[in-house]
């Protein structure tokens, strides 16, 4: 595709309940990150994917956030048991490859609210 | 550790005047990147300009020009010839490199432009 495509856009759950929110990279491109952008803040970094392995994990905020890359494209965050502190927009982005400095594409997000 | 500090909240302009945005950041890193990147109320985060930290020279894209002062860490963007579809806000990151090369963002600048 011609961007990075995150799907919902919107998610509504309630408490307790489990997620799962899907990133569609730009094609061909190694890396891929996932951020958690909470209302009036930056976003902050939760994980990254070198094609199918992860070999970041240190921004996931508990053991109840979970992401997979496993054929080294589409990736899918899930969350369980959704507290209300979840409640943020979720940020896709991919790189062309590992090298530093290459820019990063966002998605559009997704809004994921807990109630 | 990287950190990214935006004193502004929210800055305002006139159309067709200068702006210029603020950044201070700390790192251990002697090789890194800093971005600047703009999210408007769709929530896609566009990349508006990059500076690598070894080259001395401040980099440029059109209307947009940072102040990159290293010793300071310093990395402030200039917005020129302001127009309506600037307004957004503005996130300042540093991302070093190697590693997960993950972007570490300021909380952001809001900037409105008045016609």
């Amino acid at each position: 595709g011609a961007g990075v495509s995150q799907s919902p856009r919107y998610k509504v759950a309630k408490r307790g309940q489990d997620v799962a929110l899907r990133c569609d990279p730009i094609s061909g491109h190694v890396s891929l990150f996932w951020y958690q952008q909470a209302l009036g803040q930056g976003p902050e970094f939760l994980t990254y994917f070198q094609n199918e392995a992860q070999l970041d994990k240190s921004g996931l905020p508990s053991d109840r956030f979970f992401a997979e890359r496993p054929e080294g494209s589409v990736s899918t965050l899930k969350i369980q048991r959704t507290q209300q502190e979840d409640s943020a927009v979720y940020l896709c982005a991919s790189s062309p490859r590992d090298s530093g400095g290459q820019p990063q594409h966002f998605g559009d997000g997704t809004r994921l609210s807990i109630l | 550790a990287q950190t990214v500090t935006q004193s502004q909240p929210e800055m305002s302009v006139q159309e067709a005047e200068t702006v210029t945005l603020s950044c201070t950041y700390d790192t251990s890193e002697s090789d890194y990147y800093l971005f600047w990147y703009k999210q408007p109320p769709s929530r896609q985060m566009i990349l508006v300009i990059r500076q690598e930290a070894y080259k001395q020279q401040n980099a440029t894209e059109n209307r947009f020009s940072v102040n990159f002062q290293k010793a300071a860490k310093s990395f402030s963007l200039k917005i020129s010839d302001s127009q309506l579809g600037d307004a957004a806000m503005y996130f300042c990151a540093s991302q070093r490199l190697g590693g997960s090369e993950k972007l570490v963002f300021g909380k952001g600048t809001k900037l409105t432009v008045n016609p």
